[in-house]
């Protein structure tokens, strides 16, 4: 199997606060995963790609000092949103990528109140 | 333009219906294409990829046409339990692998 999970599934903070979400790869390693962030009735966009070892990839538009990533083992890649705030309320999503395919984790629902 | 465009819906259907959802992607080099399917709130799910022979599992059918650009799903003999959104989804890479653009999905309703 190839199964990705994310921690957590939910969390509610007030505006000004960092907020770290893991994202784990548990039986298999992976060099690469994802972030991606959906906000309602749109797509899910690609945030930046994790590397494990190395910086990651921002994609353009994405401030890189905001959203930290850091992937510093072949399981575990973490996502912390800096000084959130109310417009970065969003369905925040990671995927691991297995033999060219990428399994997506089940998603945390980020609240910035 | 966006680089994957679908028709939001939503599509509203009887059951046992067939239902074709269409997508355009604007990269002519994008090399891998497939289909996702989500439940609301949930996470995206591979339904198929997209061969350009055209692909077929069980219900659902799966069309490439490189020249327009264009990717098509067709659900046959539709069920309650194939409403969700579905993602159209392209690798814009030579490489395997690699990120993935995703369209904005097309939102079915199957109604029995």
């Amino acid at each position: 199997g190839a199964v990705v999970s994310q921690h957590p599934s939910r969390v509610i903070c007030k505006s000004g606060t960092s907020v770290k979400i893991e994202c784990r790869s548990l039986d298999f390693q992976a060099t690469t995963m994802f972030w991606y962030r959906q906000f309602p009735k749109q797509s899910l966009m690609l945030m930046a790609t994790s590397n494990e070892g190395s910086k990651a990839t921002y994609e353009q538009g994405v401030e890189k000092d905001k959203f930290l990533i850091n992937h510093a083992s072949l399981t575990l890649s973490t996502l912390t949103v800096t000084s959130a705030h109310p417009e970065d309320s969003s369905f925040y999503i990671c995927s691991a990528e297995k033999d060219w395919r990428q399994y997506f984790g089940p998603g945390t629902r980020l609240l910035v109140l | 333009r966006k680089e994957v465009e679908q028709d939001p819906g939503p599509f509203n259907v009887p059951e046992g219906a067939t239902v074709a959802f269409n997508c355009t992607y604007s990269n002519s080099a994008s090399q891998s294409f497939f289909w996702y399917r989500q439940d609301c709130r949930k996470e995206p799910k591979l339904l198929m990829s997209v061969y350009s022979s055209g692909n077929e599992d069980g219900r659902f059918t799966a069309q490439l046409n490189r020249a327009s650009q264009y990717i098509s799903l067709l659900i046959r003999d539709s069920k309650l339990s194939d409403s969700a959104t579905y993602l159209c989804v392209v690798n814009p890479s030579y490489n395997q692998g690699g990120k993935l653009i995703f369209g904005q999905g097309t939102e079915l309703s199957v109604k029995p």
